[in-house]
């Protein structure tokens, strides 16, 4: 059984440059979750995707964030220009919906990437 | 503006005591409430979904209670262990799985 997989698990870059993190779902899962979470926080909502389709955005996903997943299968998440604010652990989710406006089937969370922006 | 808050923000308990993590919200308006636990630098492993029109869902030694009129919900653990040393957290879905996490209860169960 494979879980959620991410990479990098750690990333750290430059103030300024651009960074991709990967995110493999459950194989079999069409829903994908992107979360943001912060030393002493819980995770924040970011962006979710229904196969391929991006549904919801939150307002913390400023112009410089892109999500996308191409085939309804992995998904990437880009930051440009990072800011030191941009530091984080990054979170990716996945669940299976076996209808389309389905609310209650459980999250399953990847480990993250950490990133530091120095 | 959906806010979740949990308390203790930390607990220290010898092995073997039952114990009980707290969790509050301000909007009843919610499809299910979540419980998680997060090891350090690791993500989150799902405990329990407690849906919207349920009042109580277990586990193992785990147990969970929603109240959503009051906006509250409980996690109550049995007889701990070392093992179960690790952050709690609880979310509240508000819809499509947007979930509003709270800061987390830090537990350490020393034996």
């Amino acid at each position: 059984d494979t879980g959620v997989s991410q990479n990098p698990r750690h990333k750290i870059t430059k103030r300024g440059q651009n960074v991709t993190f990967r995110c493999d779902p459950i194989s079999e899962h069409n829903r994908l979750y992107w979360y943001r979470q912060t030393l002493g926080q819980g995770p924040e909502f970011l962006t979710y995707f229904q196969n391929e389709a991006q549904l919801e955005k939150s307002r913390l996903l400023s112009d410089r964030f892109s999500a996308e997943r191409p085939k309804g299968s992995f998904s990437t998440l880009e930051i440009q220009r990072t800011e030191q604010g941009d530091s984080a652990m990054y979170l990716c989710a996945s669940s299976f919906a076996n209808y389309a406006g389905s609310t209650n089937e459980k999250l399953f969370f990847g480990s993250g990437t950490q990133l530091s922006v120095l | 503006k959906q806010e979740v808050t949990q308390i203790p923000a930390a607990l220290s308990v010898p092995e073997g005591e039952n114990l009980v993590l707290n969790c509050s919200f301000t909007d009843s308006a919610i499809y299910n409430l979540q419980w998680f636990r997060q090891d350090p630098g690791k993500g989150l492993t799902s405990l329990l979904l407690i849906q919207s029109s349920q009042r109580e869902q277990t586990s193992g030694r785990l147990n969970a209670s929603l109240d959503k009129s009051s906006g509250r919900s409980t996690l109550y653990i049995a007889a701990s262990q070392p093992g179960d040393s690790a952050t709690y957290l609880c979310a509240v879905n508000t819809g499509f799985q947007k979930l509003v996490f709270g800061t987390g209860t830090r537990l350490l169960v020393s034996p």
